[in-house]
């Protein structure tokens, strides 16, 4: 099955510092790569997701990029506010095939204001 | 508003009880999870249901009960089998993940607490 690995497991950063998260998966069928931002008491919502056929995605502060070759993906945010302090999650899915995604282990980023 | 509720936001259990955690949609998605979120350890599938009737274990089914009776509810019990229940429950659904529509729409959670 897939395995997906997440890093740092927690990251610090002045505000308007850039930050950047990295997920490596292990199943190559995999190509959907959504990207959750979860704040404290709360449920993941969505922020940007990503799909094989595409190696960028932008949306205002944030990006993610995807490398298919070594089955890496990262999210990257700049220009940090502390608003962004929450937990992201990165998953991996195999579009069309398996109903479950495989998340990574999640990564807490702090913005020091 | 469209969305998924869940409901208690905390629940209490006693030793031996079991208790049951609310998840309703009404966004009109055909599948509908539960994960259970512990510190550092990210999400983890309790169950899954395509459509209505049918329901799927997941990675740590022990101890959990579902059914999927309507399209739009997904309650899940935790029984007093379930040792060490004390976890956010998080609900999920997503329109239909084999027609490449399969981003999952998240609940607010519920805390479940053993006294």
């Amino acid at each position: 099955g897939e395995n997906v690995e997440q890093h740092p497991s927690t990251l610090s950063v002045q505000e308007g510092d850039s930050a950047v998260i990295k997920c490596t998966y292990s199943d190559s069928a995999s190509n959907y790569f959504p990207w959750y931002k979860q704040e404290l008491g709360k449920g993941p919502q969505l922020i940007i997701d990503i799909r094989s056929n595409v190696g960028e995605k932008k949306d205002q502060r944030i990006a993610v990029t995807l490398n298919k070759t070594a089955k890496h993906f990262s999210l990257h945010i700049t220009e940090t506010q502390p608003e962004d302090s929450a937990v992201y999650f990165c998953a991996a899915k195999e579009s069309g095939g398996s109903y479950i995604p495989t998340f990574g282990r999640g990564t807490s980023l702090i913005v020091h204001p | 508003d469209g969305g998924i509720t869940q409901s208690p936001k905390y629940l209490f259990r006693k030793e031996g009880q079991n208790v049951t955690l609310s998840c309703e949609q009404n966004l009109n998605h055909d599948a509908m999870y539960w994960y259970r979120q512990d510190p550092g350890q990210g999400l983890r599938l309790i169950y899954y249901s395509q459509i209505v009737n049918d329901f799927q274990k997941g990675d740590i089914a022990e101890g959990y009960s579902v059914s999927r009776e309507k399209k739009e509810s997904f309650p899940l019990t935790v029984t007093s089998a379930q040792k060490n229940p004390t976890a956010f429950y998080l609900c999920a659904s997503s329109i239909d993940p084999s027609r490449y529509q399969e981003t999952q729409y998240f609940g607010p959670g519920t805390r479940l607490l053993v006294l």
